[in-house]
């Protein structure tokens, strides 16, 4: 079975300093991972996505993410952080045989300090 | 890519009434999922959404609290019957096109009083 753990339920940085968020998974085979993020009272938008080929990952607004086979990681990263990146950020993982179903993580609320 | 939307997009209900959660999607889809976010929680998928068939429903949820209908390629519904204050959550319906990313929809929020 798959599953997804993110390491920290909240994260609080400061504005234009790096953004961390952690992410490990289990599969017992090479799986599609994903970072969303959900702003307060919206709905989720793919930040990036690793199916195959590069190991990092570009996603939108400034994020990018590194598929590390050996660690089983997928850690989502930004080198400044901006007030507006402040929201939930959930990584997760879909069967590669399959890929008919999405297992989200528990979630990372990001905070941004002025 | 996929736009979603849901109706409505927010309801108060009474405990032991039911609600019925539209999605339509704005071009046809393979699969379309529905999820459950609890309050401060992560997302749970409550079950697949089949077009012609019975919705695949993952453990812990059942067909008679949680009816789905996909009766095309554009639109589902979900049913929370007999709810409860333990139902209060936000519902995400959720569609995939075919290759490896799924589209979600804005949520409904439920709260049951």
């Amino acid at each position: 079975a798959q599953s997804v753990t993110q390491l920290g339920s909240h994260v609080s940085v400061s504005e234009g300093a790096l953004v961390l968020l952690r992410c490990n998974y289990s599969s017992s085979v090479p799986p599609y991972l994903f970072w969303y993020v959900q702003y307060p009272n919206q709905g989720l938008q793919l930040l990036l996505k690793y199916t195959t080929g590069a190991t990092l990952v570009k996603g939108i607004n400034g994020f990018e993410a590194e598929f590390k086979k050996s660690e089983t990681s997928f850690h989502l990263t930004k080198p400044s952080a901006h007030m507006s990146d402040a929201a939930e950020y959930f990584c997760a993982v879909s069967d590669r045989r399959s890929a008919s179903k999405i297992i989200f993580g528990s979630g990372t609320r990001l905070s941004i300090r002025p | 890519s996929a736009v979603i939307s849901q109706k409505p997009s927010r309801d108060i209900c009474q405990r032991g009434t039911s609600l019925t959660i539209q999605c339509q999607v704005d071009s046809q889809v393979t699969m379309m999922f529905w999820y459950r976010q609890q309050p401060g929680q992560s997302l749970t998928l409550i079950a697949t959404a089949n077009q012609g068939s019975e919705a695949t429903y993952e453990s812990g949820f059942v067909i008679d609290k949680f009816p789905i209908s996909r009766p095309n390629l554009t639109f589902s519904t979900l049913t929370v019957s007999n709810m409860s204050p333990e139902d209060s959550s936000i519902y995400l319906c959720s569609a995939r096109q075919g290759g490896d990313e799924q589209y979600f929809g804005p949520g409904t929020r439920l709260t049951v009083t």
